[in-house]
C-alpha cells in the first residue's frame, strides 16, 4: 500500500470544465511531484515541489496549474483540457530533492479522461 | 539532455524462465533507482543502487550498478506469473543541469506464460 494518497481515482472532465486532483502524503517528505503518464509510457514529470516552493516546471501547458497548500497537500487544478490529456496523472513525493539517495514513492495515480 | 535507455522494449518467457532488462545512461548518475508497474496499476518501488560497481538482490531479483555508473540491469530468475508488469528504471543525474534530475527509461514489458 501506498502512503501516498491521490483523489479521485477516475475523472472524466469536459474541455470546458474546471477540475482539481489531489494528493496527500503524511510521511513527512518535503518534496512533492506530479507526473504524466501515457499507455506503455514511462512516467513524465509535470512540477516539483520543494519546500512547498514550485522548483521545476517541465514546460507544462498554463491548462495545468499546481498548488501546494502545505508540505503534506499538493493539488493539481484542470481547466480547459483537450482530449490528449487524458492519462493517468501520478502524485508522488521524496524526502528532499537535493539527497542524492532520495527515493520517490508514487501514488495510484489519477486516471483522467478527457471528452 | 540526460536519457536513459532501457532495452528490450517487450519481452516474453515461459514460467521458470530467466529475464533481464538493461539500462543505459548517456551522462554518469548519482543513482539509479528501479520500479516496477502492474497492468492498472502505479510504479512500485523496488529498489536504489548508489555506489559503483553495487549488487543488490532481492529473492529472485538481482540488480547490478555499472562501475562508471552509467549503466544498470535487472535480472529475475525462474520468472513467475506474478513477475508480469513493467519495469522501469530512473536515473538521477549527477551534476549540471541534470542534478537532481529522474530520468526514466521507456520501460521493460515483461508477459510470462504459465
Amino acid at each position: 500500500d501506498t502512503e501516498v494518497t491521490q483523489t479521485p481515482k477516475h475523472l472524466v472532465m469536459g474541455m470546458t470544465n474546471k477540475k482539481s486532483l489531489k494528493c496527500e502524503q503524511h510521511m513527512g517528505h518535503r518534496a512533492m511531484y506530479w507526473y504524466k503518464q501515457k499507455a506503455k509510457k514511462p512516467p513524465e514529470l509535470m512540477f516539483v515541489y520543494s519546500y512547498e516552493k514550485l522548483s521545476i516546471n517541465e514546460s507544462v501547458p498554463s491548462r495545468f496549474s499546481p498548488e501546494c497548500p502545505n508540505s503534506s497537500l499538493l493539488n493539481l487544478h484542470l481547466h480547459a483540457l483537450q482530449p490528449e490529456d487524458s492519462a493517468l496523472y501520478l502524485c508522488a513525493s521524496s524526502q528532499d530533492r537535493g539527497l542524492v539517495r532520495n527515493t520517490i514513492y508514487f501514488g495510484e495515480g489519477s486516471w483522467l479522461t478527457v471528452v | 539532455g540526460q536519457q536513459v535507455m532501457q532495452i528490450p522494449q517487450y519481452q516474453h518467457v515461459q514460467e521458470g524462465e530467466d529475464f533481464t532488462t538493461y539500462c543505459n545512461s548517456s551522462t554518469t548518475l548519482s543513482n539509479i533507482q528501479w520500479y516496477k508497474q502492474r497492468p492498472g496499476g502505479h510504479p512500485v518501488f523496488l529498489i536504489q543502487l548508489v555506489k559503483s560497481g553495487e549488487v543488490k538482490k532481492q529473492k529472485r531479483l538481482t540488480f547490478q550498478f555499472g562501475e562508471a555508473k552509467k549503466n544498470s540491469s535487472l535480472h529475475i530468475t525462474a520468472t513467475q506469473t506474478t513477475d508480469v508488469g513493467t519495469y522501469f528504471c530512473a536515473g538521477r543525474g549527477a551534476g549540471g543541469t541534470s542534478y537532481g534530475k529522474l530520468t526514466f527509461g521507456q520501460g521493460t514489458i515483461l508477459t510470462v506464460h504459465p
